[in-house]
């Protein structure tokens, strides 16, 4: 089974500024990498998929990158409705399709 | 639009059983794999199952192999999991998804996903 981990599980930041949200594979995944958005009381979804490519009707500050074991998720610049609770997944080798603990995108 | 509609969650004891359905809308489950995805309270997400689009070939997390059961109805275009010997760490919120691309794709991401129901099991 291919372990996510994703860091930090709680980022601070304020409106306007960058967060950088790290997520690392115990394997090799490729590129097969997903970022996913959840909010309160929400069902996840999706940001990025192939590790880089923007889902339909996601801001252009949304940036994935990355391939092989280590990814990253940045927001170039925060708005209040990007504070939320982001998940990588892999959907490299499965079963079992596995995701990260998640990071809490918080506001400082 | 495509939509998924989960419903079916509910309070129980230890040992019970419930039946989760997904009503889709918008696309046919004989061409889209479909999951279940989980999260307890506080929790990530953690995947359940799969049922694969033409085949209807089942897999399932070890978590839950041998006590849940993924099934379809096509002429409902509905999901089912029906989930036996429940435990207490079953509580969760119980997701379906769809695998983003459609037979032979390999966008194996999830996209969309339904909006979730509750299972509480608790004595």
């Amino acid at each position: 089974e291919i372990v996510m981990t994703q860091s930090p599980a709680t980022l601070s930041v304020s409106p306007g500024e960058r967060a950088t949200l790290s997520c690392r594979a115990s394997q090799s995944v490729s590129g097969n990498l997903a970022w996913y958005q959840q909010k309160p009381g929400q069902a996840p979804r999706l940001l990025i998929y192939g590790a880089s490519t923007r889902a339909t009707g996601v801001p252009a500050r949304f940036s994935g990158s990355g391939s092989g074991t280590e990814f990253t998720l940045t927001i170039s610049s925060l708005q209040s409705e990007d504070f939320a609770i982001y998940y990588c997944q892999q959907y490299d080798n499965w079963p079992p399709f596995t995701f990260g603990q998640g990071t809490t995108l918080e506001i400082k | 639009e495509v939509q998924l509609l989960e419903s079916g969650g509910g309070l129980l004891q230890p040992g019970g059983s419930l039946r989760l359905s997904c009503a889709a809308s918008g696309f046919t489950l004989t061409n889209y794999a479909m999951h279940w995805v989980r999260q307890a309270p506080g929790k990530g997400l953690e995947w359940v199952s799969l049922i694969h689009s033409r085949s209807g070939t089942t897999i399932y997390a070890d978590s839950v192999k041998g006590r849940f059961t993924v099934s379809r109805d096509i002429s409902k275009n509905t999901l089912y999991l029906q989930m036996d010997s429940l435990r207490a760490e079953d509580t969760a919120i119980y997701y379906c998804a769809r695998k983003a691309g459609s037979t032979g794709s390999s966008s194996r991401w999830f996209d969309p996903w339904g909006q979730g129901t509750r299972v509480t099991v608790s004595s």
